[in-house]
């Protein structure tokens, strides 16, 4: 079975400062993808990066970058320059071949402070 | 961002009722999913549909049931709610398997 692991649950970080959130994933899959997602209080949730496994090159978008290591299981999500916009639910997720749903993560609360 | 919407956004309904929450996406996308969260708490799949007539059940088990009678629509009903049933109900698509998921805003649903 897929599982995904984030173990911070809350974290804060002070604006225009950098900040990570960790995730591991246990899988036997070999192609799969990962994302990061972001839910803001009482909005919509939104896409914040999206990772296929078998690119080697670590996304990035913007502010937001990511440190894949496959054989590791490790997805983290890097956020520079935080902003007051950026205090949000994230959450790591997991799709592989079986219809494309997602395996979520249990969340990270972030609180950027100004 | 997102063209897909959910009706309603907040439900309080009393025990015994059956509730149907709508799901549209106006984006063509062949798969469709069905999302239950507890405050504070990840997702969990409940139902997936990868095109018109198929649906399937996911990881959660729920005693909702869902429909696809047309690719833009997707509804979720419960026979009978339960304070159970009690939390947020998510709908996303997507337009191929490992594709990003577009979210709708949710139905936050209270069964008294």
């Amino acid at each position: 079975a897929q599982t995904v692991t984030q173990s911070q649950p809350e974290m804060s970080v002070q604006e225009a400062e950098t900040v990570t959130l960790s995730c591991t994933y246990d899988t036997s899959e070999s192609n799969y993808y990962l994302f990061w997602y972001k839910q803001p209080p009482s909005r919509q949730m939104i896409l914040v990066i999206r990772q296929e496994a078998y690119k080697q090159q670590n996304a990035t978008e913007n502010r937001f970058s990511v440190n894949f290591q496959k054989a590791a299981k490790s997805f983290s999500l890097k956020i520079s320059d935080s902003q007051l916009g950026d205090t949000a639910m994230y959450f790591c997720a997991f799709s592989y071949n079986q219809g494309g749903k997602l395996i979520f993560g249990q969340g990270t609360e972030l609180s950027v402070k100004p | 961002e997102a063209d897909i919407y959910q009706t309603p956004r907040y439900l309080v309904i009393g025990t015994g009722k059956k509730i149907t929450l709508e799901c549209s996406q106006t984006m063509g996308h062949d798969k469709m999913y069905w999302y239950q969260q507890d405050p504070g708490m990840e997702l969990h799949l409940i139902h997936y549909s990868y095109g018109v007539n198929s649906t399937e059940k996911g990881d959660l088990s729920s005693e909702s049931t869902v429909s696809r009678i047309r690719t833009e629509h997707f509804p979720l009903t419960l026979e009978s709610a339960r304070p159970s049933h009690t939390s947020q109900y998510l709908c996303a698509s997507s337009e191929y398997q490992g594709a990003k998921q577009y979210f709708g805003p949710g139905t936050r649903l209270t069964v008294t």
